[in-house]
């Protein structure tokens, strides 16, 4: 599976959008773009998934580059209990492997 | 509810007495996972299961074994623990195959002696 790079960590202030940002620039044309987050320990949570096209759920939206090799997350209105580790993960079409980094720190000020 | 289950919550044992860390899902799901979560080692896979009577190792099974009699529960055996299994361990379960996301429990923590 295609590696994937997230920055440490970003702040952000509650009620505006949270944009996290994800490079995998080696990903292949079968895998799919995979975000999860944890929040304080507890178990990963799943957000959001996409192979090409740009998607949105009731958590999040996900925009997909062209090329597919970056992606963003967006949390359009963060609170305070978004602040949690989010990763982002590829993963390829037939496989069930998450292989988690390091992530992305997200904390939400007020 | 679809949910993963696990038990115990909190565990706190000796090295060398033998445990079993329960997990069960109610969603019908084929495959099923064990992960172990460390400080500054991210969350890593133990052994993951594709369907019933069918198991793999992961990335760090040393110490660990599995079986998957029923569909629904996927128990992680510790025989003879030892201090460097003190860990957060999740389970985690989904379809096979993607676009199926995976739903992981609320963890396991284990502090051996």
């Amino acid at each position: 599976d295609a590696k994937t790079t997230q920055p440490p960590s970003m702040d952000c202030a509650e009620g505006r959008a949270a944009n996290l940002p994800c490079n995998h620039s080696t990903i292949s044309g079968n895998e799919y773009v995979y975000w999860y987050r944890q929040i304080h320990s507890q178990g990963p949570q799943y957000i959001i998934h996409g192979l090409k096209n740009n998607e949105t759920n009731e958590m999040a939206s996900l925009i997909i580059t062209e090329d597919r090799k970056s992606s963003t997350l967006i949390l359009p209105h963060a609170t305070l209990r978004d602040t949690a580790v989010y990763y982002c993960i590829v993963r390829v079409e037939d496989g069930n492997k998450l292989v988690f980094g390091a992530g992305t720190i997200l904390r939400v000020k007020s | 509810e679809a949910q993963v289950t696990q038990n115990p919550r909190y565990l706190i044992t000796v090295t060398g007495k033998k445990l079993t860390v329960t997990c069960s899902q109610n969603m019908n799901h084929e495959y099923m996972s064990w992960y172990r979560q460390d400080p500054g080692l991210g969350l890593r896979q133990i052994y993951y299961s594709m369907n019933v009577e069918v198991t793999d190792k992961g990335d760090v099974p040393e110490g660990y074994k599995v079986s998957r009699k029923e569909k629904r529960n996927f128990p992680l055996i510790l025989e003879s623990p030892s201090p460097n299994q003190t860990s957060l361990y999740f389970c985690a379960s989904s379809h096979v195959g993607a676009p199926y996301e995976q739903y992981f429990g609320p963890g396991t923590r284990l502090t051996v002696t």
